[in-house]
């Protein structure tokens, strides 16, 4: 039982370039979500699921887009890397939406 | 949206001291109010969590407090040890919709030896 995975760990990104985080949980969850935090920002929404199939926007979604083909899997796409988007990306699953959230290791991500 | 705000951004505290770190939020329509703690490079984890129907929750040395009229909620942690160094993350939900948690922007937690 491996939880929550988030791949890759690290990446760094020329500006214009685009990349896929996947984010997989063997947990059988409903909801899942991705954040990214920042230094002195906490933990912003950028998109969320709530089942395979659905996908819906967070707080700070410009420049994201997601896709939730299978229950186990949400992907965060990045088109057109920008420098504004160097960040710690989290994922979180829950069963329950909000109420108790299981979070990936983390994917940090420099767009240079 | 929700809007929470959290304070002090850094706390240091000599060990065995108590520490007391305070959030508001601008929806009345929050409910579900969590604490995470981040320890240095590893996953936020929740530590605590209490509802809009209670005032009061306790887990050994970590408790967390609600004052609905206020919209405000803080996390007490007695008898402070080394191991509770990190970075402290309130959070709130309004239970509008299908939307995740609302978060602080975070306590740098020291604990001095």
């Amino acid at each position: 039982n491996a939880g929550v995975t988030q791949t890759p760990k690290f990446r760094v990104l020329k500006t214009g370039q685009s990349m896929t985080l996947l984010c997989a949980q063997d947990m059988n969850h409903e909801y899942m979500y991705w954040y990214r935090q920042d230094p002195g920002m906490g933990l912003r929404l950028i998109h969320y699921s709530v089942g395979e199939g659905t996908t819906a926007k967070g707080e700070v979604p410009d420049g994201y887009n997601v896709s939730r083909l299978k229950k186990q899997n949400f992907l965060l796409g990045l088109e057109s890397a920008a420098p504004s988007q160097t960040s710690v990306y989290f994922c979180a699953s829950s069963s329950t939406g909000p109420y108790g959230y299981t979070f990936g290791s983390g994917t940090r991500l420099t767009v240079v | 949206g929700e809007n929470v705000e959290q304070h002090p951004s850094t706390l240091s505290v000599q060990e065995g001291d108590s520490a007391v770190i305070k959030c508001t939020y601008s929806d009345s329509a929050s409910n579900y109010f969590p604490w995470y703690k981040q320890e240095l490079g590893k996953r936020p984890q929740l530590i605590i969590d209490i509802r809009s129907n209670v005032g009061e929750k306790k887990d050994q040395r970590i408790a967390v407090t609600l004052n609905k009229t206020a919209k405000h909620f803080s996390l007490h942690i007695t008898e402070t040890q080394p191991e509770d160094s990190a970075v402290y993350f309130c959070a709130a939900y309004s239970g509008g919709g299908a939307d995740g948690l609302t978060f602080g922007k975070g306590t740098h937690l020291i604990i001095q030896p």
